[in-house]
């Protein structure tokens, strides 16, 4: 089985930054995605680690600790549009090299002028 | 980039009926479709995985006679709500793969009322 844990609500202020962080238990991991979600609307990407280490990609980065099974999504010069749930998912893979991506709860982030 | 088309994005039905919702890879080859369901305030649970031109692998807890996913083509998966009751009410969305296409793309999401 899979266990993606996260913060359920944070709030943080227009120009400060936020870290978001993620723990996970899975089997076969092959992979942690982050994706930003707007209320009513679908999932759009923001970063991907495979490897352990910090990938950075203009205002948002991401990291990936695999002995630790930890990962955190840092957002800087936050901004009101950055208002929105923010989803940890790992890519499981399994034999025969079927896979799958399990989403955590989310973390709502209210960001406040 | 890769874009993934889903309709229809707003559907309302009768309790009892059927509902269709199509998911397209529009540039690339899926070959495999990924469908999620989404209550309020919760996050994407995955449905079933399907690949093309076999049948697809439901998730523990989902009715596979309810809730029945065609992958026939390289660019359409459909999954086809039976008999839907206001439980079913919720938002889906679709997600796409590709062999050349190593990441997730979604679509737009349908949001489904059951009256």
């Amino acid at each position: 089985g899979q266990n993606i844990d996260q913060p359920t609500e944070m709030t943080a202020t227009e120009g400060a930054i936020v870290q978001i962080n993620c723990t996970y238990q899975t089997s076969g991991f092959n992979g942690l995605f982050w994706y930003q979600q707007h209320a009513g609307e679908a999932p759009t990407f923001l970063s991907y680690n495979v490897l352990d280490g910090l990938e950075e990609k203009g205002r948002f980065s991401s990291f990936l600790s695999r002995s630790k099974g930890y990962s955190y999504l840092l957002l800087k010069e936050l901004q009101m549009k950055d208002s929105a749930s923010y989803l940890c998912a790992v890519r499981e893979v399994f034999s025969g090299g079927y896979n799958k991506l399990i989403f955590g709860a989310g973390t709502r982030l209210a960001v406040h002028p | 980039g890769a874009v993934v088309s889903q309709h229809p994005s707003r559907v309302i039905c009768k309790s009892g009926t059927s509902v269709k919702i199509e998911c397209r890879s529009l540039d690339f080859q899926a070959t495999t479709m990924f469908w999620y369901r989404q209550f309020p305030k919760q996050s994407l649970m995955l449905m079933a995985t399907s690949n093309e031109g076999s049948k697809a692998t439901y998730e523990q807890g989902v009715e596979k006679d309810k809730f029945l996913i065609n992958h026939a083509s390289l660019t359409l998966s459909t999954l086809t709500v039976t008999s839907a009751h206001p439980e079913d009410s919720s938002f889906y969305i679709c997600s796409a793969r590709g062999d050349a296409h190593q990441g997730y793309t979604f679509g737009s999401g349908t949001r489904l009322t059951v009256v």
